[in-house]
């Protein structure tokens, strides 16, 4: 069974940091390209981030370029997101998708929150 | 960037009713365009893939259809779990963008 497990997120301040991590399992992780896919409370999915199989292509949405990192561990079957200069603007439920441009398999998502 | 517009932005439909969504890309896509639907508090579902590929275990009675810039996503014989919101994506051009939802409503 395909799986996909985020977690890290949580609350954090405004100008924090924060990295959230996927673990996939029930396939062969280093085939697939990776996404984040991100939800404000109450809004539409926003693209974030995706990066490719061996972690020689990184694309990313413009509002978190220079602050945003996506990296992968294939040993270890897990993509990365990493988040710094957070704002409030951030807050939103993060998704990790199984994707290049077609999710075909989406992770349950883990809510960060950027407050004082 | 590629803003893609949906419309109507919600929709009032009954059981056993067809329904039609409707996605529109600022610029020519091709057919890169893929529908997911999203129940509250609950992760997206693949719909359908390069406009109107069905995606593994989605029920025939979702079909989508367009190229270029018009898109459409087709509900035939509405069942109660279809009431859901659904979006579009386009991931023709970096970065990829999402339509802003259609809330499908009893």
């Amino acid at each position: 069974e395909v799986q996909l497990v985020e977690s890290g997120g949580g609350l954090v301040q405004p100008g924090g940091s924060l990295r959230l991590s996927c673990a996939g399992s029930g396939f062969t992780f280093s085939s697939y390209w990776l996404t984040w896919v991100r939800q404000a409370p109450g809004k539409g999915l926003e693209w974030v981030a995706n990066i490719k199989h061996d972690g020689g292509e990184k694309y990313y949405v413009d509002s978190v370029k220079g602050r945003f990192t996506v990296s992968r561990d294939n040993v270890k079957n897990s993509v990365y997101l990493q988040m710094n200069s957070l704002r409030a603007e951030d807050t939103a439920v993060y998704y990790c998708a199984r994707a290049h441009g077609f999710a075909t398999f989406w992770g349950q998502g883990t809510l960060v929150t950027v407050s004082s | 960037d590629i803003q893609m517009t949906q419309s109507p932005s919600s929709l009032s439909a009954s059981v056993g009713d067809r329904v039609t969504i409707t996605c529109r890309a600022s610029q020519g896509i091709s057919n890169s365009l893929a529908w997911y639907q999203q129940k509250p508090e609950k992760a997206p579902k693949s719909l359908i893939f390069d406009a109107s590929g069905l995606y593994s275990g989605v029920p025939s009675r979702f079909s989508g259809s367009g190229s270029g810039t018009d898109f459409t996503l087709t509900i035939n014989s509405l069942q109660p779990e279809d009431f859901a919101t659904y979006f579009c994506q386009q991931y023709k051009t970096y970065p990829f963008t999402f339509g802003q939802g259609t809330k499908l409503e009893i």
